[in-house]
């Protein structure tokens, strides 16, 4: 198993540019998440998913959109990128009902937006 | 989870010594109690978990302790080595159902050689 992957690990964006953050997972699991982190700070939810099809908001979802059309990928897209969006972006994964509700990472995408 | 507060922001402790890190939460279905430790320029990765049904769990120099009627838990490191530094996050959640997990604000540990 690959796990969480996430698509591109680093990428720098100008103001007002677009683009999709990939992130893909291999275990099957239902629950998906967007997280964002600033430098030296916490995570902040941006949206997840509950299933294909279904979609939430977080704390954080301004600047963004997500789908989920199957049970392995979670694309987050950003529109009209700018500054504030500058931050190290986490995907992550779980399932329901398991023994643990623990989140599985990946490995993070970084983000610049200049 | 909801609203999750952790205390302190920064602890510093000799090598050797024990650390304590707390989590508050407020919502009272939580019933999955992690705690996550994040090292500089990785990923948060599981470290340590209870479930409500438990009221403390031990690994070696880790444990955790839950009050569920306090509504907080605690994270203990024993022994700490340099290697314990790190960010250390907690992610009260429900295991099913409403799945929208928020962590709390992190603690940046520092153990001093």
């Amino acid at each position: 198993n690959a796990g969480v992957t996430q698509t591109p690990k680093f990428r720098i964006l100008k103001i007002g540019q677009s683009m999709t953050l990939q992130c893909t997972q291999d275990m099957n699991h239902n629950y998906m998440y967007w997280y964002r982190q600033d430098p030296g700070m916490g995570l902040k939810l941006i949206y997840y998913s509950v299933g294909a099809g279904i979609t939430d908001k977080g704390e954080v979802p301004n600047g963004y959109n997500v789908s989920r059309s199957t049970t392995e990928d979670f694309p987050l897209r950003l529109e009209l990128a700018a500054p504030s969006q500058t931050s190290v972006y986490f995907c992550a994964s779980t399932t329901p009902g398991s023994y643990t509700g623990e989140l599985f990472f990946g490995e993070g995408s970084r983000l610049t937006v200049l | 989870g909801e609203n999750v507060e952790q205390h302190p922001s920064t602890l510093s402790v000799q090598e050797g010594d024990s650390a304590v890190i707390k989590c508050t939460y407020s919502d009272s279905a939580s019933n999955y109690f992690p705690w996550y430790k994040q090292e500089l320029g990785k990923r948060p990765q599981l470290i340590i978990d209870i479930r409500s049904n438990v009221g403390e769990k031990k690994d070696q120099r880790i444990a955790v302790t839950l009050n569920k009627t306090a509504k907080h838990f605690s994270l203990h490191i024993t022994e700490t080595q340099p290697e314990d530094s790190a960010v250390y996050f907690c992610a009260p959640s429900r295991m099913r159902g409403y799945q929208k997990v928020t962590f709390g604000t992190g603690t940046k540990l520092q153990v001093i050689p």
